[in-house]
């Protein structure tokens, strides 16, 4: 699966807009695009996935660039309770591929 | 509640102990997957289980095992445990369709003293 760098942490105002950014360079053809998160010891939480075309839904939206190389995480409105460890995981949709983590960024939600 | 369902919560147990985790997935979704989440190590993933068959490992200690049952409920096996496995430990489940998210249990925190 290929790697992918995110920024270790962020800060964000709250009810302003987020944009976590995601580098994945060396993505194939065949990955997808994860995200997820995880608030403090709780299970991680699926966000959002997409392939190439940008994707929203109830929780945020996935913006992927044309060369796929990187995407951005956006959450439109920003609250205390987003605090979280946001992960960007790219992965093959194949059987046997499985979720790979790594440091993910640490996005604080000010008051 | 995610629905993915795990017990117990919290596990106090002794060096050189065995120790049984469960997962019970969301209804209708075949694979349960195994993670653990230690401090200093962020979450690895342990292996895979689809509907009854071993799916995919990872870097699963031989000390450890799983299994999933016909009623698509897993056991995660945690023996011969040292102070190193204290960790959350955590059980996902999906459908079984390699592109789907997916849904996570709130975990069980093992101590190891």
């Amino acid at each position: 699966d290929a790697k992918t760098t995110q920024p270790p942490s962020m800060d964000c105002a709250e009810g302003r807009a987020a944009n976590l950014p995601c580098n994945h360079s060396t993505i194939s053809g065949n990955e997808y695009v994860y995200w997820y998160r995880q608030i403090h010891s709780q299970g991680p939480q699926y966000i959002i996935h997409g392939l190439k075309n940008n994707e929203t839904n109830e929780m945020a939206s996935l913006i992927i660039t044309e060369d796929r190389k990187s995407s951005t995480l956006i959450l439109p409105h920003a609250t205390l309770r987003d605090t979280a460890v946001y992960y960007c995981i790219v992965r093959v949709g194949t059987s046997g591929s499985r979720l790979t983590f790594g440091e993910g960024t640490q996005l604080t939600v000010n008051p | 509640d995610s629905g993915v369902t795990q017990t117990p919560k919290h596990l106090i147990t002794a060096t050189g102990q065995r120790v049984t985790l469960r997962c019970s997935p969301r209804s209708g979704d075949l694979s349960v997957y195994w993670y653990q989440q230690s401090l200093d190590q962020g979450l690895q993933f342990l292996i895979q289980y689809y509907n009854g068959e071993e799916r995919a490992k990872g870097n699963i200690l031989e000390r450890f095992s799983a299994q999933q049952f016909p009623d698509l409920h897993s056991e995660l096996n945690l023996s011969s445990l040292e102070l190193g496995d204290s960790a959350l430990y955590f059980c996902a489940s999906s459908v079984g369709d390699p592109r789907d998210g997916y849904t996570f249990g709130s975990g069980t925190r093992l101590t190891v003293v």
